[in-house]
């Protein structure tokens, strides 16, 4: 069964700081493709990022990069310049046969 | 404007009564799916749909029901089986994979939330 983990449940950072939230996934798949997803106050799910399996590099959306370590499964986003409007629930996702498996979430908040 | 709406925004039930959530897209997508939320916890799949009047069970489909009678549309019928229904209902939409040869994104609506008086 196909699962994603985690690990951090809050996490918290000051303005224009760099952040990392973590996510590992296990799978037996070969090709399938990840997600981070971001929930700000108003609930909406808004896609950050993805990145499919097969491509070697990382990839990058301005100021969110993830750093894909297939072998180990593990799938880290990381945040730049960190904004009081990063603030949220993020959350890493799998896809396989169409459907999404998401980890529990961690929660962000970016102090001034 | 494309996108996904969701009505209502928030839905108060009686016990013992049947509710059906609304879920609309513009997109074109063929794909629709409809996730739970609860607190602390990630989104859990309860349907999905890949083509107009099909459908199949995601985790924790018990006391749920669908239909989808036009590519639009993708209504949730929460029924009085289901034993905890209060939560945060989320609909998404996407291109299945492969049709269009890119990941398959899912886009989601604003969400309802759902409250068992």
């Amino acid at each position: 069964a196909q699962t994603v983990t985690q690990s951090q449940p809050e996490m918290s950072v000051q303005e224009a700081e760099t952040v990392t939230l973590s996510c590992t996934y296990d799978t037996s798949e070969n090709n399938y493709y990840l997600f981070w997803y971001k929930q700000p106050p108003s609930r909406q799910m808004i896609l950050v990022i993805r990145q499919e399996a097969y491509k070697q590099q990382n990839a990058t959306e301005n100021r969110f990069s993830v750093n894909f370590q297939k072998a180990a499964k593990s799938f880290s986003l990381k945040i730049s310049d960190s904004q009081l409007g990063d603030t949220a629930m993020y959350f890493c996702a799998m896809e396989y046969g169409n459907k999404l498996v998401f980890g529990a979430g961690t929660i962000l908040r970016v102090k001034s | 404007d494309g996108g996904i709406t969701q009505s209502p925004k928030y839905l108060f039930r009686k016990e013992g009564q049947n509710v059906t959530l609304s879920c609309e897209q513009n997109l074109n997508h063929d794909a629709m799916y409809w996730y739970r939320q609860d607190p602390g916890q990630g989104l859990r799949l309860i349907y999905y749909s890949q083509i107009v009047n099909d459908f199949q069970k995601g985790d924790i489909a018990e006391g749920y029901s669908v239909s989808r009678e036009k590519k639009e549309s993708f209504p949730l019928t929460v029924t009085s089986a289901q034993k905890n229904p209060t939560a945060f209902y989320l609909c998404a939409s996407s291109i299945p994979l492969g049709l269009a040869g890119e990941a398959d994104t899912q886009y989601f609506g604003p969400g309802t939330r759902l409250t068992v008086l």
